[in-house]
């Protein structure tokens, strides 16, 4: 199984809104990635986890908390979004971090905040 | 931190023809250098990785060419088919110990029928 599962698929939300991202992978993987996407432009790292610590914040506002609970689980808290964090939000995971540059990809959620 | 280029931004490129998307990047890095495929909705799949003490690498019709002292390294899609249509993202690594790879700006590819 090589695949990288994301729920929800699509999340509308308002700035005063708490939601959460899922991704889920059963590949064995120790290391995972939170990534922001905006249209027509590259994923832009935000969170990367190995071996269910916080490794790399690439300064991401406090908005964004990122959580694993476990190694097969990644979350993303989302709290007083602003418009301009619409985007498709992207998990990744690697064998490990030595690994990261052959990442799983999951197919997103796309996120809209009104 | 890394800076990745990226041309061309778009290419259009007849069934059958050789797509060729160019990657330049600024730091020097230690790692491999992977390309990555997206189709629309999709998240983006992992094509094809070089490390960089090699300069050719070819798996099917995808090949990476690498140069190191240029800091330099391309993508050639021989016999593009229209399948092949998706945007392709070249990555770098990046920071201390190059776990965060940062993209290219992407080159969307169109390939007509």
């Amino acid at each position: 199984d090589t695949e990288v599962t994301q729920t929800p698929k699509h999340l509308v939300m308002g700035m005063t809104n708490k939601k959460s991202l899922k991704c889920e992978q059963h590949m064995g993987h120790r290391a995972m990635y939170w990534y922001k996407q905006k249209a027509k432009k590259p994923p832009e790292l935000m969170f990367v986890y190995s071996y269910e610590k916080l490794s790399i914040n690439e300064s991401v506002p406090s908005r964004f908390s990122p959580e694993c609970p476990n190694s097969s689980l990644l979350n993303l808290h989302l709290h007083a979004l602003q418009p301009e964090d619409s985007a498709l939000y992207l998990c990744a995971s690697s064998q490990d971090a030595e690994s990261s540059y052959e990442q799983y990809f999951g197919p997103g959620t796309r996120l809209t905040v009104t | 931190q890394q800076q990745v280029k990226q041309s061309p931004q778009s290419l259009i490129v007849q069934k059958g023809g050789i797509s060729i998307i160019n990657c330049a990047y600024e730091n020097t890095a230690f790692d491999y250098f992977p390309w990555y495929q997206q189709f629309p909705g999709k998240g983006p799949a992992l094509l094809i990785a070089i490390r960089p003490d090699v300069s050719e690498k070819k798996e099917g019709r995808f090949t990476i060419s690498f140069n190191k002292s240029a800091k330099q390294f391309s993508l050639h899609i021989m016999d593009s088919q229209p399948g092949d249509s998706a945007t392709y993202f070249c990555a770098a690594p990046g920071g201390n110990y190059g776990q965060n790879f940062v993209f290219g700006p992407g080159t969307r590819l169109s390939v007509l029928p």
